[in-house]
């Protein structure tokens, strides 16, 4: 059973900071992975979505490495600003075929960033 | 277009009643899909369809039923309510169901549920 692990479960950095965050998974059988940004009391917003062949994905100040063989991924975040502050979420996908294409979620790192 | 959208925003049951969840898409996606979040669980598949007409199971579907009649809408309902129902629920889509690992799930807003 593909389990999905973050860390650190919380983080708090004052602004300007450049940060990491860190995602593995157990089966590196995986479709795709995706990185999400929930704000409280929201929905999930997707931020970055990295294909199983590739290895990094990059959206403005945000990139998102893939290193399948480890069952790692990282999501960093440049020049970290107080919109910044959410939690961010990671999720696998599993091939269609076999898992309804299910993602299987971390639970998550909630940010902060200070003023 | 909305995107995702679901109805109620809140919901407070007593253990026992019935209720339906709504869920909408205006981007003509095969795939929807329930999800509940848990604290501490993170989020778990409840049931999914792959387009109009067909519905499966997800990783935990019981006490919930659901049907696609459209591809617009994907209905979740509760059909007695139980206090370990008490969750956050998000909808779901994407593209295809199949064969593109470079679609995007979007997800709706959320349903807040309390069973008493």
């Amino acid at each position: 059973k593909q389990e999905v692990t973050q860390i650190p479960a919380a983080l708090s950095v004052p602004e300007g900071e450049n940060l990491v965050l860190n995602c593995s998974f157990t089966d590196s059988a995986i479709y795709n992975l995706q990185w999400f940004r929930q704000d409280p009391g929201k929905g999930l917003t997707s931020l970055l979505l990295i294909q199983s062949s590739q290895r990094e994905q990059t959206s403005g100040r945000l990139n998102a490495s893939l290193d399948k063989s480890s069952g790692r991924s990282t999501l960093y975040i440049a020049a970290s600003q107080p919109g910044d502050s959410a939690t961010y979420l990671c999720a696998v996908s599993a091939a269609p075929e076999t898992s309804g294409s299910r993602l299987t979620f971390g639970e998550g790192t909630q940010l902060t960033v200070n003023p | 277009n909305a995107g995702v959208t679901q109805t109620p925003k809140f919901q407070v049951l007593k253990t026992g009643q019935s209720m339906t969840l709504q869920c909408a898409q205006d981007m003509n996606h095969e795939y929807m899909s329930w999800y509940r979040q848990d604290p501490g669980m993170g989020l778990r598949l409840i049931h999914y369809s792959v387009g109009a007409g067909i519905t499966d199971q997800g990783e935990v579907p019981n006490g919930y039923n659901v049907s696609r009649s459209t591809t617009e809408d994907f209905p979740l309902r509760l059909l007695s309510a139980a206090p370990s129902q008490t969750s956050v629920y998000f909808c779901a889509s994407k593209r295809s169901p199949f064969g593109w690992n470079t679609d995007t799930q979007y997800f709706g807003p959320g349903t807040r549920l309390t069973v008493l």
